[in-house]
């Protein structure tokens, strides 16, 4: 049971770059969610997931795509990197939006 | 609008102290609050987590102690060891809503 895991660990990318942050659990949990977490900012959830297919905004969405076409992925994708979305991402997942939620590893990104 | 608030922000316990963190929260709604624990590195881990029905949950020397005509509720360490140094963040959540909101962390520091 490896729980969330999360490639890469880290990154860099030039401004403009797109790229796809992985996230994948094997809990067969229904709820998965992004967050980003920078410097006293605590964590602010970018999108969120209920289920296969359905997917929401979470506080901080722009510049961020999701889709979830299996129960088990929920995969990130940067649409044109800026350096504003230079931080460390996390991805977590639960049986339900009440319950406490499996953070994986966190994917730290660079933008330059 | 900050639906989750914490503090202190940052706290300094001597070794065998007592650490506590306080949050409190707006959305009468929420009907789950969990803690979480975060090392430098790592991913957030879930650490003991209450509902509204109980007014104090204790888990080996993590209690929680609920308000809920104050809406606020507390995390105390016993017997603080340099262990648990560590950012500790406060969430409130709903199945409803469909997600969790955060405080904005707390990083513990155990003296020696």
């Amino acid at each position: 049971n490896a729980g969330v895991t999360q490639t890469p660990k880290f990154q860099v990318l030039k401004t403009g770059q797109s790229m796809t942050l992985q996230c994948a659990q094997d809990m067969n949990h229904e709820y998965m969610s992004w967050y980003r977490q920078d410097p006293g900012m605590g964590l602010r959830l970018i999108h969120y997931s209920v289920g296969a297919g359905i997917t929401d905004q979470g506080e901080v969405p722009n510049g961020y795509n999701v889709s979830r076409s299996t129960t088990e992925d929920f995969p990130l994708r940067l649409l044109s990197a800026a350096p504003s979305q230079t931080s460390v991402y996390f991805c977590a997942s639960s049986y339900s939006p009440g319950q406490g939620q499996y953070f994986g590893p966190g994917t730290r990104l660079t933008v330059t | 609008q900050q639906q989750v608030k914490q503090s202190p922000q940052s706290l300094i316990v001597q070794k065998g102290g007592i650490s506590i963190i306080n949050c409190a929260y707006e959305n009468t709604a929420f009907d789950y609050f969990p803690w979480y624990q975060q090392f430098p590195g790592k991913g957030p881990a879930l650490l003991i987590a209450i509902r509204p029905d109980v007014s104090e949950k204790k888990e080996g020397r993590f209690t929680i102690s609920f308000n809920k005509s104050a809406k606020q509720f507390s995390l105390h360490i016993m017997d603080s060891q340099p262990g648990d140094s560590a950012t500790y963040f406060c969430a409130a959540s709903t199945n409803n809503a469909g997600k969790s909101t955060f405080g904005d962390g707390t990083t513990l520091t155990v003296k020696p």
